[in-house]
């Protein structure tokens, strides 16, 4: 079965110390994996696509890799402004279309 | 400005008063979907359509109905809401379901269902 597995559900850091939030899956006919951020009472807003395993891009202070089985959020540095919840979806031909399946994110709190 | 609006944002209601969703996208797309977001679970797609009256079911698809009679309105039909329906609901529309980069999501619509 696919599925889309985030840890941690959440995350306290202090202004200025770095981590990293993983997200892990199994899926037959991977497409990509997607990184998004949702603030409070807002929609996912779209982050990074990754389409094979080595693969890295930044954004920022965010940083994700990819690996067969893996992907991880990096955070260099954070400030308060990235508090929000990091949403990972892997996009899967599944039932003859595309679709994307979510984890059930991170929370992130960035503290002063 | 690109985006995907909903409304009503905020709803109560009660068990088997018809209610209905409104979403419109300003940017042409082609695909547009539907998805539930409960705590723990993720988002969840419930329906989907690839174009102007053609919709499928996703995977979580009970209670709820679609239609697509026009490109840039997808509205979400729950005939007769009951309590396992309360949830966040968000409306998504990208190009195509192979361009997922381009999908934006409104701003969600949360539900109680009494």
């Amino acid at each position: 079965e696919d599925q889309v597995t985030q840890s941690p559900e959440a995350l306290r850091l202090q202004e200025g110390e770095s981590s990293s939030l993983n997200c892990s899956y199994t899926v037959s006919g991977l497409r990509g994996l997607f990184w998004y951020r949702q603030d409070p009472g807002k929609g996912p807003e779209f982050l990074f696509t990754l389409y094979s395993a080595g693969e890295e891009k930044e954004k920022e202070r965010l940083k994700a890799t990819l690996t067969k089985k893996e992907s991880f959020l990096h955070i260099t540095a954070p400030k308060p402004e990235d508090s929000a919840t990091y949403l990972c979806a892997v996009q899967a031909l599944s039932g003859g279309y595309n679709k994307l399946i979510f984890g059930a994110g991170t929370r992130l709190a960035v503290h002063p | 400005e690109a985006q995907v609006t909903q409304n009503p944002r905020y709803l109560i209601t009660v068990t088997g008063k018809k209610l209905t969703v409104t979403c419109s996208q300003n940017m042409n797309h082609e695909y547009m979907s539907w998805y539930r977001q409960d705590p723990g679970l993720g988002l969840r797609q419930i329906y989907y359509s690839m174009n102007v009256e053609v919709t499928d079911k996703g995977d979580v698809p009970e209670g709820y109905k679609v239609s697509r009679k026009e490109k840039r309105n997808f509205p979400l039909i729950l005939e007769s809401p009951s309590p396992n329906q309360t949830s966040l609901y968000f409306c998504a529309s990208s190009l195509s379901p192979l361009d997922l980069e381009t999908q934006y999501f409104g701003p969600g619509t949360r539900l109680l269902v009494l």
